[in-house]
């Protein structure tokens, strides 16, 4: 079946740091792929996703770059503030499947 | 308003009682979903509704119960609520499709609703 594994953290940064949070994936034919960003007190929120392969998705200074040969989908950003500090999910849909399936969140805190 | 609203948002019960999460959406969306978050598990689909005569049992349905009472409104029951029910639970919406830019892909999530049973 379908799976997400991204990097546990938590993930502790200063500002302007650079920002990566792992993710692959396992998944059959060519799923979809979605990073999911939930700030505390709140719901889960679309951030950014791509569709197939070689794409890249961008919002909000982050950015990740769907890479069949390696079936990742790493999340970065060049430098990050402290309102980026949340949990941050890796999700993927597959085919015709009615469901996402979502990894287990990364917590970054940034610091000023 | 929210386009996704949960009540109660945080609610303390005991042992062997009943409980009901309520959810409702402004979107028109016909999909909705129930799912639990955990610490370190990350987010587990318990119900989903691909429209009012439709319920489906995700991974997780054991010791819950839906009710898909209009295209707004989908709330979910723990018949007798146990202590390894806590959790934070969250109602989403979505449209449909199965391409990969369609409206399903995209899930508006409710604030969450914190359960805590003693």
């Amino acid at each position: 079946g379908n799976s997400v594994t991204q990097m546990e953290g938590p993930v502790t940064l200063s500002e302007e740091a650079f920002l990566t949070i792992n993710c692959t994936y396992t998944a059959t034919g060519y799923p979809s792929l979605f990073w999911y960003v939930q700030y505390p007190g709140e719901g889960l929120q679309l951030l950014l996703k791509a569709t197939k392969a070689d794409d890249k998705g961008s919002n909000k200074g982050f950015e990740a770059t769907y890479r069949k040969e390696t079936t990742s989908f790493h999340l970065e950003k060049g430098s990050v503030q402290v309102s980026d500090s949340a949990v941050y999910f890796c999700a993927l849909r597959g085919g015709s499947n009615y469901k996402l399936t979502f990894g287990k969140g990364t917590l970054l805190t940034v610091n000023p | 308003d929210a386009d996704v609203t949960q009540t109660p948002r945080n609610r303390i019960t005991k042992t062997g009682k009943r409980i009901m999460l309520e959810c409702s959406q402004t979107k028109g969306h016909d999909r909705m979903y129930w799912y639990r978050q955990d610490p370190g598990l990350g987010l587990r689909l318990i119900y989903y509704s691909f429209d009012v005569k439709d319920i489906n049992k995700g991974e997780i349905s054991d010791g819950y119960s839906v009710s898909r009472q209009a295209q707004a409104k989908f709330s979910l029951s723990l018949e007798s609520a146990i202590p390894n029910q806590t959790a934070l639970y969250f109602c989403a919406t979505s449209g449909a499709g199965t391409g990969g830019d369609s409206g399903a892909n995209v899930l508006t999530f409710g604030a969450g609703s914190r359960l805590t049973v003693l």
